[in-house]
């Protein structure tokens, strides 16, 4: 079973770059997030989606959109990559709102 | 939004059991108290989650005082692979999660 998975698993970026950070899941999970964690800190949500066609902002969401045209992928773009932004980024999915999350092994991204 | 508040570190013998503590003083009656771990570079791993009763499954107990107000996650027999940080989360039907910055658990041989 892969369960979620994310890619790539590390990535160096420049000031002002885009990029798109991948996530897969295959156990037909409707919900969908994207949450950031910064050294010693807890994981805060950026995105989340409902089911394919619907996202909504969580608490974090400044300098990153997301699109849910399938149920099983849901890529986060960074716009115009910042050194802020730095951060080790986790892709979770559950079969329903409420249900408990399986998280994917993460994406480490660097700006400089 | 709920609050928990949680030791920052813990420290554990291997084959003890280890009772990691969360107090939840201003939690709702519809808050679900989840608890997840993080093993060492890896995404968070669900670990159990309950309303009201006391909860068991493969990987721990969840333990819930009568009003509510706190928790608690056992471990029965602690093992070198459980060295996580743990958070526990209150989770309402129409709230995401709000991950805070959990307790280390720390096992030692």
């Amino acid at each position: 079973n892969a369960g979620v998975t994310q890619t790539p698993k590390f990535q160096v970026l420049k000031t002002g770059q885009s990029m798109t950070l991948q996530c897969a899941q295959d156990m037909n999970h409707e919900y969908m997030s994207w949450y950031r964690q910064d050294p010693g800190m807890g994981l805060r949500l950026i995105h989340y989606s409902v089911g394919a066609g619907i996202t909504d902002q969580g608490e974090v969401p400044n300098g990153y959109n997301v699109s849910r045209s399938t149920t099983e992928d849901f890529p986060l773009r960074l716009l115009s990559a910042a050194p802020s932004q730095t951060s080790v980024y986790f892709c979770a999915s559950a079969s329903g709102w409420g249900q408990p999350q399986h998280f994917g092994d993460g994406t480490r991204l660097s700006i400089l | 939004d709920a609050k928990t508040t949680q030791p920052n570190s813990m420290e554990s013998n291997e084959e003890e059991p280890v009772h990691l503590p969360c107090n939840h003083s201003t939690i709702s009656g519809t808050d679900y108290i989840h608890w997840y771990r993080q093993l060492p570079s890896q995404g968070p791993e669900y670990v159990i989650h309950g309303l009201t009763s006391n909860v068991n499954n493969r990987m721990a107990s969840l333990a819930i005082a009568e009003d509510r107000k706190s928790s608690t996650l056992i471990l029965h027999r602690a093992t070198l692979r459980d060295a996580a940080v743990y958070y526990c989360i209150l989770r309402d039907v129409v709230d995401d999660m709000r991950f805070g910055a959990g307790t280390r658990l720390t096992v030692k041989p």
